[in-house]
């Protein structure tokens, strides 16, 4: 398996320009995690799905992102309108099943300029 | 709600020598426990974990963790470190109850080993 894929792997934009980060996790795996990693906050859960499903969304900071998984195989994370603070590593993980190993992927990094 | 403790930010260890991480949690049900490592400009991934059974668990890259019940402990350890185990380390526990799906992550110790 090519273990968790995102893309792009770096994204630079400008200040209200809309993001899209993309994800492809593991076949067969039943979870899917958005993080944020950066140096003041560390590494925050923004979402979790299982099965498709939006389980807990209480970690996305406001409403300027969303999360969505259309399928098993896809998953997106938006960011409209992006700002500076939003400049950070994004990654996604997935599990085979709850309270499993987590499968990162190689992260996202965003510069919004 | 859970929580994780790493003690030390920053860990610089000379090659060869024995290295330990700390870890602590809170938390009021089991929980399961695990250590991650991130390489630069990498993902994370796992090391070890602790799901139940023995108390010692060993990972990979001679990684080994004891789990400590009544200190709420999960340190991390390796008898002798090797420049290619610098990197930043995460101790982690799983959400209890009805966020047993989540894990909740430390904010991470970089071990520093020097030549």
């Amino acid at each position: 398996d090519a273990g968790v894929i995102q893309s792009p792997r770096h994204e630079v934009t400008e200040m209200g320009q809309e993001v899209t980060l993309r994800c492809k996790p593991i076949s067969g795996h039943d979870y899917l995690f958005w993080y944020r990693q950066t140096m003041m906050r560390g590494l925050e859960l923004l979402i979790y799905f299982n099965n498709n499903v939006p389980i807990d969304d209480s970690g996305m900071p406001e409403d300027r992102f969303s999360a969505k998984m259309p399928n098993a195989s896809f998953s997106t994370l938006k960011i409209q309108p992006s700002e500076p603070r939003d400049s950070a590593v994004y990654f996604c993980a997935s599990s085979p099943s709850r309270a499993h190993t987590q499968y990162f992927g190689p992260g996202t990094r965003l510069t919004v300029l | 709600a859970q929580s994780v403790t790493q003690l030390d930010s920053q860990v610089p260890v000379f090659e060869e020598a024995p290295v330990e991480l700390r870890c602590n949690y809170s938390s009021s049900v089991s929980v399961y426990l695990f250590w991650y490592v991130q390489y630069p400009n990498q993902g994370l991934q796992l090391l070890l974990k602790y799901l139940s059974g023995s108390t010692l668990v060993k990972g990979i890259n001679g990684f080994e963790a004891e789990f400590n019940k009544s200190q709420t402990s999960f340190h991390l350890r390796k008898p002798s470190v090797h420049i290619s185990d610098t990197a930043e380390y995460f101790c982690a526990v799983t959400g209890g109850g009805a966020s047993y799906d989540k894990v909740i992550f430390g904010p991470g110790t970089s071990l520093s080993v020097i030549p």
